[in-house]
């Protein structure tokens, strides 16, 4: 069984620019969220999809999008980089939008804004 | 809106001591209780769970018990060892939500 994967393991972007990171689910999983984890902080939740669509956001500005492709892996796009936007960037897979199953975490990237 | 406020770190052990980290929450009906552990560089591993209330959740020696009295879920271990040096993150799902709400976070580190 593999497990979640995300890359890159790091990146280190520029104040203003944009990044794409990547996921890949837990085979059998159609259910991905992703967590912003700021230091020293727990993870928030930034968005979930299912089946390729939204299924629920928290609260991040529009500048953070996603998508979700049919094999179920998963994008994370951050727009007009901020120095707070700094942070591990964890993805989840679940199946069945995770109600009571629980969430199987990737290693996260970590991008470092400057 | 959930929220779940958990025992301030670090904390820090001589290896077989007894653990107790403290978790409260806030929910709104039934949620779903989780603690997770961070190992250095790593991801979040779920360490167990309780779905409903006096449940007890336990894995590699560790347990927790749904309190819906007191709106608690500690965790404990009877004697710990250097491994499980780690961050240990309390968290929720609530009924019906697609979030998980987690908690700031403890750092734990075990001395021999």
């Amino acid at each position: 069984e593999t497990g979640v994967t995300q890359s890159p393991t790091h990146l280190i972007k520029t104040r203003g620019q944009q990044v794409t990171l990547r996921c890949s689910s837990q085979s059998g999983h159609n259910t991905v969220s992703w967590y912003q984890q700021a230091l020293g902080q727990g993870p928030q939740f930034i968005f979930q999809y299912y089946r390729e669509e939204e299924n629920g956001r928290g609260n991040f500005p529009p500048r953070f999008s996603g998508l979700q492709f049919p094999n179920y892996s998963s994008e994370l796009n951050v727009n007009a980089l901020e120095l707070d936007d700094s942070a591990l960037y964890l993805c989840a897979s679940s199946s069945d939008r995770g109600v009571g199953s629980p969430l199987h975490f990737g290693n996260g990237t970590r991008l470092t804004v400057t | 809106g959930d929220s779940v406020t958990q025992m301030e770190g670090p904390v820090t052990l001589s290896e077989e001591a007894f653990l107790t980290i403290n978790c409260t929450y806030t929910a709104t009906g039934y949620p779903s209780l989780f603690w997770y552990v961070q190992y250095p560089g790593e991801g979040l591993q779920l360490l167990l769970k309780a779905t409903k209330a006096d449940d007890k959740g336990s894995n590699k020696g560790f347990e927790a018990t749904y309190r819906k009295e007191t709106t608690s879920f500690h965790l404990e271990k009877g004697s710990v060892q250097v491994s499980d040096s780690a961050v240990y993150f309390c968290a929720l799902i609530g009924a019906g939500n697609e979030k998980l709400t987690f908690g700031t976070g403890t750092r734990l580190t075990i001395i021999p």
